[in-house]
């Protein structure tokens, strides 16, 4: 089976603290995504990248960044942590561009902004 | 609409059947899928459909597509309380130049004994 693993479960950060999420998937899947899930808001997409140094813009990137220097691993940065960015963060990572075959999800993290 | 579509509340008794619908935006997606998410976890891929198909049975599962009127249903037999839990229909529209998948918000289903 896919594995999409996420290096932290809960991570509580301070206002303005640089913050880094890992995800790392270990199946050669091209594309991977970014979303933080709020209540009532669903998945919205924060960024996501389809090859090696790729990366494109989601839904709400603002206050966000990425990486991916590597094809299996894709960082998430909050460049200046905020309060309102306190969320459950998912990775996912799928096979091809079409998504046929769906995505695999990471376990999340939920990140509090203190 | 421009979302995709489900109700945001379920509520059924064990041994009942669930059933939860959506409605997605492009009648040219050709997959569309259900993801469970159980409190805490990451979305778990259920179950999927290819949009020739109109219906697919998987155990417990059964899938129903209505292309006419963009319609998708999930059917939970003999619901569980470990099916208690959020369920997510998603849609990989032609539209979409990157082919990323379009999440609804989420149904929320709970199972009372």
């Amino acid at each position: 089976d896919v594995k999409v693993t996420q290096s932290s479960r809960y991570l509580v950060k301070r206002t303005g603290e640089k913050v880094f999420l890992e995800c790392v998937q270990d199946m050669d899947h091209e594309n991977m995504f970014w979303y933080r899930q709020d209540p009532g808001l669903g998945l919205r997409l924060i960024y996501f990248s389809y090859d090696v140094k790729m990366k494109e813009k989601g839904d709400i990137p603002e206050g966000y960044s990425v990486s991916r220097e590597k094809k299996e691993r894709f960082s998430l940065i909050l460049e200046s942590a905020s309060t309102n960015q306190t969320s459950m963060y998912l990775c996912a990572s799928s096979l091809t561009r079409q998504g046929s075959y769906g995505y695999t999800f990471g376990s999340g993290t939920r990140l509090t902004v203190v | 609409g421009e979302d995709v579509e489900q109700s945001l509340f379920l509520s059924v008794r064990e041994g009942d059947s669930s059933v939860i619908n959506c409605t997605y935006t492009d009648s040219s997606s050709t997959y569309l899928y259900w993801y469970k998410q159980e409190p805490g976890a990451g979305l778990q891929l259920l179950t999927y459909i290819f949009s020739n198909m109109d219906m697919k049975q998987d155990q417990r599962l059964t899938v129903l597509l209505n292309k006419k009127d963009k319609h998708l249903s999930l059917r939970i037999a003999d619901t569980q309380t470990g099916d208690s839990a959020i369920y997510f229909c998603a849609e990989a529209p032609i539209s979409d130049s990157w082919g990323k998948l379009q999440f609804g918000a989420g149904t929320q289903v709970v199972v009372t004994p």
